[in-house]
């Protein structure tokens, strides 16, 4: 399964929402879906698992929604550190288990 | 609290073989959960390599498959990888990490991860 995600770079102010879209090449069995942060020099970090259940942690400004082939994280007032890089992954259909190609969240 | 930890050779030479271990400290092996490799040349974006389960059952991305060997050593709590005829596109971010444990027949989401160990394919 491809993964595309939009936009590539999503640059918004502190504070802002941000809504970032993840879309499957064919559906998602079961809606098994996962979103990451990742900052620089850092491994990624879990965030959202089977499209809506948030990781140990997370906070509740973090939130995902979707099924079958779009989904999406939605980050509700952002944080400072909440600029990263985000990427979708399914391990609906595996292998290979995939992931998108990420969009920048970036401070404007 | 689950740790892990990569180590090998930052530097291999083109068309030979990369080696990997992954620690795994503060949890077994053997629990239930697959075991992962996932890579991230400089710039770019994550890629899965392949994954191993305690009992040695494995799943590889079906692009490195015939260059790829996952194995696991219960004894020492550690997995490793090893990439065969490796070129400059091998250079990466090697990671490895552990899925949730949810899906059974193969992994799923990654909970915790390694911090990654930079591989350089020159001569």
């Amino acid at each position: 399964i491809v993964l595309t995600q939009s936009p590539g770079t999503l640059s918004l102010s502190p504070g802002e929402r941000a809504t970032l879209s993840c879309r499957a090449s064919q559906s998602v069995s079961s809606n098994y879906l996962a979103w990451y942060q990742q900052k620089p020099g850092q491994a990624p970090r879990l965030l959202i698992y089977g499209a809506s259940s948030r990781a140990t942690g997370i906070p509740d400004r973090f939130s995902g929604s979707g099924s079958g082939t779009d989904f999406t994280l939605t980050i509700s007032r952002l944080e400072p550190e909440d600029f990263a890089v985000y990427y979708c992954q399914q391990y609906g259909s595996s292998p290979p288990l995939t992931f998108g190609g990420g969009t920048k969240v970036e401070i404007k | 609290q689950v740790q892990l930890q990569e180590s090998g050779p930052g530097l291999v030479r083109p068309s030979g073989t990369l080696s990997l271990t992954c620690a795994v400290s503060g949890g077994s092996i053997s629990s239930s959960n697959w075991w992962s490799w996932v890579r991230q040349p400089p710039g770019k974006g994550l890629e899965w390599i392949g994954e191993i389960y305690h009992s040695g059952s494995t799943n590889y991305n079906p692009s490195l498959k015939s260059r790829v060997t996952i194995s696991v050593d219960k004894s020492k709590n550690q997995f490793s990888l090893t990439l065969s005829s490796v070129t400059a596109a091998d250079t990466a971010v090697y990671y490895c990490a552990r899925d949730l444990g949810i899906t059974g027949t193969t992994g799923s989401a990654f909970d915790f991860w390694g911090q990654g160990t930079m591989v350089t394919v020159s001569s």
